[in-house]
């Protein structure tokens, strides 16, 4: 079946270790984006890509990094750097005939604790 | 201000009534306006997209927008414990990067 895989489901991170979630999607879709949701809060994106080899920063990129070297694969690195890592981590993807409706095909998410 | 503005809830309709979610946006060159679903612990999915004012109608669904109050709403008729969810209302930004609002959480009592 076509869709979003993100691993793991749940992490811990000790203080000062990096961690990277992966998500790998077979939709063949263009774009893809990292997002994260806090409680009461509503999602912020850290990093999309339109194409392969290409990303941008999104509003909370501080302490994140992506890559994109292969149109299915847009992993995140939570860094040391970042200060409060702890959050439900969602990737989405959209196709490129799907740009104007603003469609988001979601995974199921990564959880994130830090101890 | 948020950029895009939702009431937390949870707010609370019975079992057939018709549940009344909204949201405002700061943006008032915005175009494009969503509304996703969240079911508890898991991922955001599309229910309603709405471009132009004046209201669109998809089942049980309606999403309504007014632009020059800045103000999108979603009307769940004949409510379902099922629709208990958390309702996020997302806003369109230049590249296709949608903005969301915090949700609503949504309970239908039986």
């Amino acid at each position: 079946d076509g869709g979003i895989t993100q691993s793991p489901k749940y992490l811990f991170r000790k203080e000062g270790q990096n961690v990277t979630l992966s998500c790998e999607q077979n939709l063949n879709h263009d774009a893809m984006y990292w997002y994260r949701q806090d409680p009461g809060q509503g999602l912020r994106l850290i990093y999309y890509s339109q194409i392969v080899n290409d990303f941008q920063k999104g509003d909370i990129a501080e302490g994140y990094s992506v890559s994109r070297e292969k149109k299915e694969s847009f992993p995140l690195t939570v860094t040391s750097a970042q200060k409060n890592p702890t959050a439900f981590y969602l990737c989405a993807s959209s196709p490129r005939d799907r740009a104007n409706t603003g469609e988001l095909f979601f995974g199921e998410g990564s959880r994130l604790t830090v101890l | 201000q948020k950029e895009v503005e939702q009431n937390s809830g949870p707010l609370s309709v019975p079992e057939g009534a018709i549940a009344s979610l909204n949201c405002t946006y700061s943006d008032r060159g915005s175009q494009s306006f969503f509304w996703y679903r969240q079911y508890s612990g898991k991922s955001p999915e599309l229910i309603m997209f709405i471009y132009s004012n004046g209201d669109k109608e998809d089942g049980r669904f309606t999403a309504q927008l007014n632009k020059a109050s800045q103000y999108v709403s979603l009307l769940i008729r004949d409510s379902q414990p099922s629709d208990s969810a958390t309702y996020l209302c997302a806003v369109k930004r230049y590249g296709n990067k949608l903005v969301f609002g915090a949700g609503t959480i949504l309970r239908v009592k039986s």
